[in-house]
C-alpha cells in the first residue's frame, strides 16, 4: 500500500504570508496527487488535482507542484478564510490513500 | 449542480449492521465510478471503497474487506454500502465521493456504542 506523510502537522502564520505544505508519497505516484481543504464539519473540498491543476473557482493564491514522491502545496497571501485543515491524497491505484492533514492556524 | 446526499447512518450495536445511501442528482450518474471515503472524529480521511460504472469492478480498503459491501443501482442514481459486523472502529463521518474527487456528499454519521 502507498502510505502518505504530510509536513508540518500544524502551521501558525499570519494574514499575507506564503504558506508551504509538503506531501509525501513511499513510493512515485507520478502526478496522481490531489490537496483537499476541509474546515469543521464541513466535508473535503478539492483545490488540486493531478498535482498542480487548480480547480475552477478556487483561488489562484492556491498552486500545487511536485511529482514522483514529493508534493507541495502553496498558499500565497494568506486570508483568514484560509484557516482549515488541508490533506493530500494520491490516487494512483483505484485504492486511495490521505495523508494524515495539515491545521493551518492564523496567528 | 452536481450534488450527492447520503442517508442511513444511526447509532448501532457492536456486531450490528447498517445500509448507507448516497443519491445523486445534477449529472449523469451511470456515468461516474463512486467511492465512500469515511472519517472518524479528529482523524484523517480514509478510503473505504470503489465501484465502476457497471458495478463489474469493486475494491474494498483491507480494514473493511468482507463486512462491507458497495452496490449501486443507476436507474435509482444511488450508490450503497452495506455495513456488516460493526466494530467501534467503524464509527465515523461516511461520504460518498464521486471519481474525480471533485463531488462529496454532506456525510452520514455512523456511531457504534451498546
Amino acid at each position: 500500500d502507498i502510505q502518505m506523510t504530510q509536513s508540518p502537522s500544524t502551521l501558525s502564520a499570519s494574514v499575507g504570508d506564503r504558506v508551504n505544505i509538503t506531501c509525501r508519497a513511499s513510493q512515485s505516484i507520478s502526478v496522481w496527487l490531489a490537496w483537499y481543504q476541509q474546515k469543521p464539519g464541513k466535508a473535503p473540498k478539492l483545490l488540486i488535482s493531478k498535482a498542480s491543476n487548480l480547480k475552477s473557482g478556487v483561488p489562484e493564491r492556491f498552486s500545487g507542484s511536485g511529482s514522483g514522491t514529493v508534493f507541495t502545496l502553496t498558499i500565497d497571501r494568506l486570508r483568514p478564510e484560509d484557516l482549515a485543515t488541508y490533506y493530500c491524497q494520491q490516487y494512483n491505484r483505484a485504492t486511495w490513500t490521505f495523508g494524515p492533514g495539515t491545521k493551518v492556524e492564523i496567528k | 449542480e452536481a450534488e450527492l446526499v447520503e442517508s442511513g447512518g444511526g447509532l448501532v450495536q457492536p456486531g450490528g449492521s447498517l445500509r448507507l445511501s448516497c443519491t445523486a442528482s445534477g449529472f449523469i450518474f451511470s456515468n461516474y465510478e463512486m467511492n465512500w471515503v469515511r472519517q472518524a472524529a479528529g482523524k484523517t480521511l480514509e478510503w473505504v471503497s470503489y465501484i465502476s460504472t457497471s458495478g463489474n469492478n469493486i475494491y474494498y480498503a483491507d480494514s473493511v474487506k468482507g463486512r462491507f459491501t458497495i452496490s449501486r443501482d443507476n436507474a435509482k442514481k444511488s450508490v450503497y454500502l452495506q455495513i456488516n459486523s460493526l466494530r467501534a472502529e467503524d464509527a465515523a463521518v461516511y461520504y460518498c465521493v464521486r471519481d474525480g474527487m471533485d463531488v462529496w456528499g454532506i456525510g452520514t454519521t455512523v456511531t457504534v456504542s451498546s
